[in-house]
């Protein structure tokens, strides 16, 4: 079965530091990657993607994601944070080969501080 | 343009009561889906439509859930002896189609409390 997994519920860092939100997953074929960020009060918006190609996939508000199949993570980064990126994010993953039905992580909390 | 629209915003009802939360596509998407969010979780899908017909409902948690899409566009999730543990954030999204790995486009939710 597949699944995704957040391993920390929240990550704090000051603004202008880089950030790090971990993904990592678990499926049987080849995967389509996502994260989301979920604003209060809002609903999820889609941040960047991996479908193939370059590892290295860039999305909005300057994120940007590494896929890394030998160690089956996907992993959201940031050079600079802001306080603005204060949210939820999840990750999410479906399969190449199937309906694109996600299988969502937990969640993690990023908290950036002046 | 217009994004996905989901209503009511919120909805507490009693349980044993019936309830319907309609889903409103991006315009001209084939593919719409339902999703359930508890709180501290992530979203779990519930059902896949293609068109008008239900391409997938595998994760209909049972069988007092059911939901339609008879135009292609205009969804409906109905529920049906709702209990306490039907509370959640119910998502709707859309892409413009159900494969190929589109990104999925989500309404606001509607809160369903289950009394």
């Amino acid at each position: 079965a597949q699944s995704v997994a957040q391993p920390e519920d929240q990550v704090n860092v000051a603004e202008g530091n880089p950030l790090t939100v971990k993904c990592t997953y678990s499926v049987s074929g080849n995967p389509y990657l996502f994260w989301y960020v979920q604003y209060p009060n809002r609903g999820l918006q889609f941040l960047l993607k991996y479908i193939t190609g370059d590892n290295l996939v860039k999305g909005s508000y300057g994120f940007e994601a590494e896929f890394n199949k030998s160690q089956t993570s996907f992993h959201l980064k940031k050079p600079s944070a802001l306080v603005s990126d204060s949210a939820l994010y999840f990750c999410a993953v479906t399969l190449s080969y199937n309906t694109d039905k996600l299988i969502f992580g937990t969640g993690t909390r990023l908290q950036v501080f002046p | 343009g217009a994004g996905v629209s989901q209503t009511p915003s919120n909805k507490v009802t009693e349980k044993g009561k019936y309830v319907e939360l309609r889903c409103d596509p991006i315009s001209g998407h084939t593919a719409l889906y339902w999703y359930r969010q508890s709180l501290g979780q992530g979203p779990e899908f519930l059902i896949y439509f293609q068109g008008t017909g239900a391409a997938d409902d595998s994760g209909l948690p049972n069988d007092r859930f059911f939901a339609v899409r008879p135009e292609g566009s205009v969804s409906t999730l109905k529920i049906q002896r709702t209990e306490r543990g039907d509370s959640a954030v119910y998502l709707c999204a859309s892409s413009p189609s159900g494969q190929g790995g589109y990104e999925q486009y989500f309404g606001p939710g509607t809160r369903l409390t289950v009394t």
